[in-house]
């Protein structure tokens, strides 16, 4: 079982609705997760981090934590053309501690269609 | 500019040369990382430092690698002998030491090897 699994999409929603992207980690000790958004040749840029149960908003993005399911997803609201983009679940495993490293998953392609 | 710098940040190399890749973090950041990503693929964890200490190195990072962070500043990463399959975009990172530090990526260094 890999780490960090997401489903690599594409996944394509129409313009003004709710895009939806998921991941699953396999270290039940995870502290923290963190959703990157890359756009093709571009390095990751962070849109989001979570530490504790529940959800985290800012502006249209949303993180939803569920340890218990070891499970992180990422909404986007009124989704834009320009958030079309390849979506990083990043996870720092307990092994390292708060401050360990990253580790990614494959990435969910995001595709916004005017 | 106050984010992580990375230079080159493109390099095409023939086989076999050995090449070396600079990374300046966001200056208060203790802790850095060089991840390694192709095509489709999330960004793979190689190594990171605290300060100019080496903490964990990944079973991807051959004995042709090799990164230092001399004196807790800026890193480097050589490979040496350079393959084909060395051929991919090398991220460096940064973080602060801190719970709930994020971390922030510079813009790659692209390696084609030829």
């Amino acid at each position: 079982q890999k780490e960090v699994e997401q489903n690599s999409g594409p996944l394509s929603v129409p313009e003004g609705a709710i895009a939806s992207l998921n991941c699953t980690y396999s270290d039940r000790g995870s502290q923290s997760f963190f959703w990157y958004r890359q756009y093709s040749g571009k390095s990751p840029e962070l849109i989001m981090s979570i530490y504790s149960n529940g959800d985290k908003e800012d502006g249209r993005f949303t993180a939803q934590l569920n340890k218990a399911s070891q499970y992180v997803s990422l909404l986007i609201r009124d989704s834009q053309p320009s958030d079309s983009a390849t979506y990083l679940c990043a996870v720092n495993p307990a092994r390292g501690g708060s401050q360990g490293n990253l580790i990614f998953g494959k990435g969910t392609k995001l595709s916004v269609k005017p | 500019d106050t984010g992580v710098s990375q230079d080159p940040r493109h390099k095409i190399t023939k086989r076999g040369q050995n090449v070396t890749f600079r990374c300046d973090p966001i200056s208060e950041h203790n802790r850095l990382y060089w991840y390694r990503q192709t095509l489709g693929q999330g960004p793979e964890f190689l190594t990171y430092f605290q300060n100019e200490a080496q903490l964990e190195k990944s079973r991807l990072l051959s004995d042709r690698f090799s990164a230092e962070r001399p004196k807790g500043s800026f890193s480097t990463l050589e490979i040496q002998r350079t393959e084909q399959g060395d051929s991919a975009m090398y991220l460096c990172a940064s973080r602060v030491l801190r719970t709930g530090g994020d971390a922030f990526f510079g813009q790659g260094t692209r390696l084609t090897v030829v």
